[in-house]
């Protein structure tokens, strides 16, 4: 069965500091990754996907993440963090399961940035 | 361009009461999703349709419905209410099993 693991439920981070946030996954196969964000009381929004070539992928708002096939990783980076990046983030893999194609998201980090 | 939009934004329940949750989006979507997020437990998916006039159990399909007879429209349905429902609903929908486009959510409460 496929999954993903955010390890950390809250992530503390200064106003203008890198932020890095985790995600490990277990799937058979390639897997197809993403990355969204969610606001206070709004949907999720689509941030950035992996599917395959360049391991860094460049996604919205200046947010990028690395694709880790070794460690099985797909952690999500910004060089500067901004206020306005606070928010709650989700990581997402999609691969073959039973003949179809699933999603499965992670239970989610919440990214604090301090001004 | 509304995207995917949700009725109601937010609704009541008295244990035992039924209702049906509208998601209705406008982007010509083949897939289409039902999730209800609580906190510490992520986003679960209820059900979802691959197209028109299917439907397909997610991790969590107890107690919900759905049906999809509009390629635009995907219906959740909770034929009688319980105070485990209370949660955010989100609905989502995506040309293939790929980028999901969700909508604002639905907050609904079961007394």
């Amino acid at each position: 069965a496929q999954s993903v693991a955010q390890p950390e439920d809250q992530v503390n981070v200064a106003e203008g500091n890198p932020l890095t946030v985790k995600c490990t996954y277990s799937v058979s196969g390639n897997p197809y990754l993403f990355w969204y964000v969610q606001y206070p009381n709004r949907g999720l929004q689509f941030l950035l996907k992996y599917i395959t070539g360049d391991n860094l992928v460049k996604g919205s708002y200046g947010f990028e993440a690395e694709f880790n096939k070794s460690q099985t990783s797909f952690h999500l980076k910004k060089p500067s963090a901004l206020v306005s990046d606070s928010a709650l983030y989700f990581c997402a893999v999609r691969a073959f399961a039973g003949g179809y194609q699933k999603v499965t998201f992670g239970t989610g980090t919440k990214l604090q940035v301090i001004p | 361009n509304a995207g995917v939009t949700q009725t109601p934004k937010f609704r009541v329940l008295k244990t035992g009461q039924s209702m049906t949750l509208l998601c209705a989006q406008d982007m010509n979507h083949e897939y289409m999703y039902w999730y209800r997020q609580d906190p510490g437990m992520g986003l679960r998916l209820i059900h979802y349709s691959v197209g028109e006039g299917t439907t397909a159990k997610g991790e969590v399909p107890d107690g919900y419905n759905v049906s999809r007879l509009k390629k635009q429209n995907f219906l959740l349905g909770l034929e009688s209410a319980a105070p485990s429902q209370t949660s955010v609903y989100f609905c989502a929908s995506s040309y293939y099993p790929d980028t999901q486009y969700f909508g604002p959510g639905t907050r609904l409460t079961v007394l």
